[in-house]
């Protein structure tokens, strides 16, 4: 299978515009998130989901709408881009509960213009 | 959230054994611990995770201390291969684990 799967790799916006970051997982996990990872820092969790049609905020859920419609995906969406917005955007899946290792995308590195 | 504090950088010689340190004194008892590492623009890959008993895979060893107040990572031959940064965070079971907390991590230097 091909894990968690990120598109797209890389992505330039202006600010004001808005997009859609993808997220796909064919492991048929229940939890998925979107971390954000600005240069030098750790990774900071933006929104996560516990199964379809449930999603919460994670630390950062400001300018960033997520939904879930399907295990499988799990898009985030920047509303309206900002430069602060700039930084490598991580998608991750496991199985629900904690005792259970994250899977992480390749990242999609966004720059805000 | 319970939080881990991690030096900010370590540094090993190529075959040696390196020993990765973590703390978490506000650990629940139902938080697992996990180590996840990070390679240069790459995604996070899981290294191993444990909730009580030291735990080994074919990757590396975790160490738990008897109090779970800390944990240390082992990897047993440091290759070049392993240098990246190291995470150490908590995952409670109880809540689901889904506000899982990076921090900033130990980045590992390995010289040949």
């Amino acid at each position: 299978n091909a894990g968690v799967t990120q598109t797209p790799k890389f992505q330039v916006l202006k600010t004001g515009q808005s997009m859609t970051l993808q997220c796909a997982q064919d492991m048929n996990h229940e939890y998925m998130s979107w971390y954000r990872q600005d240069p030098g820092m750790g990774l900071r969790l933006i929104h996560y989901s516990v199964g379809a049609g449930i999603t919460d905020q994670g630390e950062v859920p400001n300018g960033y709408n997520v939904s879930r419609s399907t295990t499988e995906d799990f898009p985030l969406r920047l509303l309206s881009a900002a430069p602060s917005q700039t930084s490598v955007y991580f998608c991750a899946s496991s199985l629900s509960r904690g005792g259970y290792e994250q899977y992480f995308g390749p990242g999609t590195r966004l720059t805000v213009t | 959230d319970a939080k881990t504090t991690q030096p900010n950088s370590m540094e090993s010689n190529e075959e040696e054994p390196v020993h990765l340190p973590c703390n978490h004194s506000t650990i629940s008892g139902t938080d697992y611990i996990h180590w996840y590492r990070q390679l240069p623009s790459q995604g996070p890959e899981y290294v191993i995770h444990g909730l009580t008993s030291n735990v080994n895979n074919r990757m590396a060893s975790l160490a738990i201390a008897e109090d779970r107040k800390s944990s240390t990572l082992i990897l047993h031959r440091a290759t070049l291969r392993d240098a990246a940064v190291y995470y150490c965070i908590l995952r409670d079971v109880s809540t689901g684990g889904f506000k899982t907390i990076f921090g900033a991590g130990t980045r590992l230097f390995v010289k040949a």
